[in-house]
This record gives structure tokens, C-alpha cells and sequence, in this order.
């Protein structure tokens, strides 16, 4: 079972360039979440979106642009790379954005920015 | 979300049951208490999740005191690949319509260590 796949797995990106991580899920869910999680801080919510076509931000969604284009898909664009984005991002999902529902989380992408 | 304090780490041999702690005193009643777990370089795994009664599946057993101010989730025979960072997330459990979103909001946790 795939779940959700993210990609690259990792990545080492210099300053200035742009990336997009990608994160597909094969699960039908409505919502679908970027998170970051770096020592000390925990995970924080970059973008979300509760249905394909919408998006929201997060807590700490400077920097980062997201697109809801169908269901399966919810690609993070980072549009000029900065140090401070290094980082693992965690895409994840859920049947629908309420709070009973269980959150899925992909494996991860680790983004070194230099 | 209220707040949940977890001790942070524990040790526990393997082929034990390992009881983890979580405090949330100041839990509301419509407030669900979630446990996650994240092992070493994966991402968050759900486990469980409950109100005011007891739960139990294939994973683990989740304990919630009569007050539910403190809970308490059971690995009854825990694994080497148990080992993790397991994190208790108290969160309210209506749905959000409009706006927002369900974020996790995951506190420190606590690392678990099963040693062989």
C-alpha cells in the first residue's frame, strides 16, 4: 500500500534556486498538510488545504506557495531558497479536515539549503 | 488545544509492556487525546486516539483517568522497533467548516527506548 509518497528524499538546494517537493496520496483524502520539523521546534504547519481547489496557510507559510490542483496532489514550491528552510518537510493527509480524523504522514523530504 | 505534559524518556525492556504517561490537565470536555509516534528519521505514525472510555487496537491500549486530566498509553509487549518519540496531542473534536485547518500541534514527546 503506498499511502503517501513524497519526493525528492532528500535534497541539497543552494540559495536563490527554486525547488518544489512533491507529495501524491492514493488514499482519496480531502485534506492534505505541509508541515516542518527541525530540532527543538517540533512540527509546524506551513499550508493546508481541506478539498482540492482551496488552500490556507499555516504558521509559518513566508516562503512557501502550494497548489490543490486534484485530490492526489499537494506540491510545496519553495520560489527562492533561503539557509533558514533547512528542514524536513512532512507532507500528510486525512479523509476530511476534522479533527477526529487521523492524520497520514509521508516519509519525508530532507532539504539542506546552503 | 490544551496543554499535555510527557515525561521526557523512558526505558523499558524488550518483551514488556511499556506505559507511557501524559498529562492534560487542563483537557475540555469536548477534547480528544491522540497518541503519535515517529521513529528515527520516518514520518509521525497514528496510534490511537480516545475520549472517556478505554481504547484498544492492534497497536496499543490507551488508559484515560474518570477525571480525564491524565492518560495513559500501553505497548503490552513492546518491540526493538518500538523505539520512538511518542507524543500525546490532546485536540478539540469538532469539525472545522470554515477556514482553519486541523493542524497537530505536537508537543516534545517522549523518547522511548526498548532495550533488547
Amino acid at each position: 500500500t503506498a499511502g503517501i509518497t513524497q519526493a525528492p528524499t532528500s535534497q541539497i538546494l543552494a540559495a536563490g534556486r527554486s525547488m518544489t517537493l512533491r507529495c501524491t496520496q492514493d488514499m482519496r483524502h480531502n485534506a492534505m498538510y505541509w508541515y516542518r520539523q527541525d530540532l527543538g521546534l517540533g512540527l509546524r504547519l506551513i499550508h493546508y488545504s481541506n478539498t482540492a481547489g482551496t488552500t490556507g496557510k499555516g504558521e509559518v507559510p513566508d516562503g512557501y506557495s502550494v497548489s490543490r490542483a486534484n485530490t492526489d496532489d499537494f506540491p510545496l514550491t519553495l520560489a527562492s531558497a533561503v539557509p533558514s528552510q533547512t528542514s524536513v518537510y512532512f507532507c500528510a493527509s486525512s479523509p476530511q479536515s476534522g479533527s477526529r480524523d487521523i492524520q497520514y504522514f509521508g516519509a519525508g523530504t530532507r532539504l539542506s539549503v546552503l | 488545544d490544551a496543554k499535555t505534559t510527557q515525561p521526557t524518556s523512558m526505558d523499558c525492556a524488550e518483551g514488556r509492556a511499556a506505559n507511557l504517561p501524559c498529562n492534560h490537565s487542563t483537557i475540555s470536555g469536548n477534547e480528544y487525546v491522540y497518541w503519535y509516534r515517529q521513529i528515527h528519521s520516518q514520518g509521525p505514525q497514528y496510534i490511537i486516539h480516545g475520549l472517556k472510555n478505554n481504547e484498544t487496537n492492534e497497536m496499543a491500549s490507551l488508559i484515560i483517568t474518570e477525571d480525564r486530566k491524565s492518560s495513559t498509553l500501553i505497548l503490552p509487549h513492546a518491540t526493538l522497533r518500538d523505539t520512538a518519540v511518542y507524543y500525546c496531542i490532546v485536540r478539540v473534536a469538532h469539525y472545522i467548516t470554515q477556514g482553519g485547518s486541523e493542524k497537530l500541534v505536537f508537543g516534545k514527546g517522549t523518547k522511548l527506548t526498548v532495550n533488547p
